[in-house]
């Protein structure tokens, strides 16, 4: 199995522009979240879908912040415009719901750099 | 995590065993975790523990729950330079986890 594929993998852009973030869910999962981490904060739960549906979307910082996810296989994150103070490792992770364990495998992460 | 804390750093000498603390205020949680986060990767199920278990063996790995004190711990034994990362503490809760902020061990010659 590939495992959570994420992509780009770094990615630097200015202020003000738009940020596509994308993620791949290990096939067969059907619960999907999208992590930020930083230094200053560690690691936030941004949003997390349940069979493509938001769950709880409670983490996302504002509404520069979009998430989207149109199928089993898919998942977007947005930042539109990004600002410096966006900058950080975004994370998507993805798990089989309803299982004892909860377990979530993790992608290699988005480094984004606002400058 | 609101609710998950540990302390930020450990500095242990290699060979030594290391003790990772994690204590957290809700205990309805099934399942307790921790996830080791090497640098420039991404997070990575360790261990676990079901909540009504006091202790789990794994290899260099010890987990012990005390549910009372709402406390968990890792402990790694015969720590080696590759076990150096910062490793987070979860708990289950509606289908996502909450971490807490990582710690991250050294291990020094």
């Amino acid at each position: 199995d590939a495992g959570v594929i994420q992509s780009p993998r770094h990615e630097v852009t200015e202020m003000g522009q738009e940020v596509t973030l994308r993620c791949k869910p290990i096939s067969g999962h059907n619960s999907l979240f999208w992590y930020r981490q930083t230094m200053m904060r560690g690691l936030e739960l941004l949003i997390y879908f349940n069979n493509n549906v938001p769950i709880d979307d409670s983490g996302m910082p504002e509404d520069r912040f979009s998430a989207k996810m149109p199928n089993a296989s898919f998942s977007t994150l947005k930042i539109q415009p990004s600002e410096p103070r966006d900058s950080a490792v975004y994370f998507c992770a993805s798990s089989l719901a309803g299982t004892a364990e909860e377990e979530q495998y993790f992608g290699p992460g988005t480094r984004l750099t606002v400058t | 995590g609101e609710d998950v804390e540990q302390s930020l750093f450990l500095s242990v000498r290699e060979g030594d065993s290391s003790v990772i603390n994690c204590t957290y205020t809700d205990s309805s949680s099934t399942y307790l975790y921790w996830y080791k986060q090497e640098p420039g990767a991404g997070l990575q199920l360790l261990t676990y523990i079901f909540s009504n278990m006091d202790m789990k063996q794994d290899q260099r790995l010890t987990v012990l729950l005390n549910k009372k004190d709402k406390h968990l711990s890792l402990r790694i034994a015969d720590t080696q330079t590759g076990d150096s990362a910062i490793y987070f503490c979860a708990r289950g809760g509606y289908n996502k986890l909450i971490f807490g902020a990582g710690t991250r061990l050294a291990v020094h010659p």
